[in-house]
């Protein structure tokens, strides 16, 4: 089974700075035959679900600012949130769907101001 | 839009059993793979089952693997998860959510406590 692993565990970063999580997988995620990550990043702010932000390790998901960038392949991923604000207090995680099930998480990050 | 919505939760005594539904509406349900994602109290999120657009796939994760079943009706735009011999550590907030990384309903409580 793949894990993932997030790094920091949590973070503060001050408003219009530049937030980034880092995501590793115990394998890698990169489906060769059609090049694409399955890594996908959530945003969850407390007391609601979590929402998508970034698919196939890039791939903005529609609606989502543009502040928010996803990078990486194989087995290395980054989250960039490229000016932080106020309302981007949350917890992140990365997650990927790779081939068969079991899919899984990666911890989560806590952002904080 | 796209809407999901879970019922079904509640208080359960270990070793009890609950049905978890799920209505949806706002898409071509028959279309999209569907699963079901777990969150502890104050914990991270993990992955409980999935299932494909027919039914005719079904995966779970280990620590529910014999006690859960994911299945669904499409002519009802319904996803269901049937979960027996709960345990203490089921605890959480299921949510049901579409196609692998897609939308996420508001979530049902489980709490399996004596």
């Amino acid at each position: 089974d793949i894990v993932m692993t997030q790094s920091p565990d949590s973070l503060a970063v001050s408003l219009g700075e530049r937030a980034t999580i880092n995501c590793k997988s115990s394998q890698s995620v990169l489906y060769s035959s059609n090049n694409k990550n399955y890594l996908a990043w959530f945003q969850q702010k407390s007391g609601q679900p979590p929402k998508l932000l970034i698919y196939w390790a890039s791939t903005r998901e529609s609606g989502v600012p543009d502040r928010f960038s996803g990078s990486g392949s194989g087995t290395d991923f980054t989250l960039t949130i490229s000016s932080l604000q106020a309302e981007d207090v949350a917890v992140y995680y990365c997650h990927q769907y790779y081939g068969t099930p079991p899919y899984s998480f990666g911890q989560g990050t806590k952002l904080e101001i | 839009e796209v809407q999901l919505v879970e019922s079904g939760g509640g208080l359960v005594q270990p070793g009890g059993s609950l049905r978890l539904s799920c209505a949806a509406s706002g898409f071509t349900f028959s279309s999209y793979w569907m699963r079901w994602v777990r969150q502890a109290p104050g914990k991270g999120l993990e992955w409980v089952a999935n299932i494909k657009e027919d039914g005719s796939e079904k995966y779970y994760v280990d620590s529910v693997k014999g006690r859960f079943t994911i299945s669904r009706d499409n002519a009802k735009n319904s996803l269901y998860l049937q979960m027996n011999s709960l345990r203490a550590e089921d605890t959480a907030v299921y949510y049901c959510a579409r196609g692998l990384v897609g939308d996420w309903g508001q979530g049902t409580l489980v709490t399996v406590s004596s």
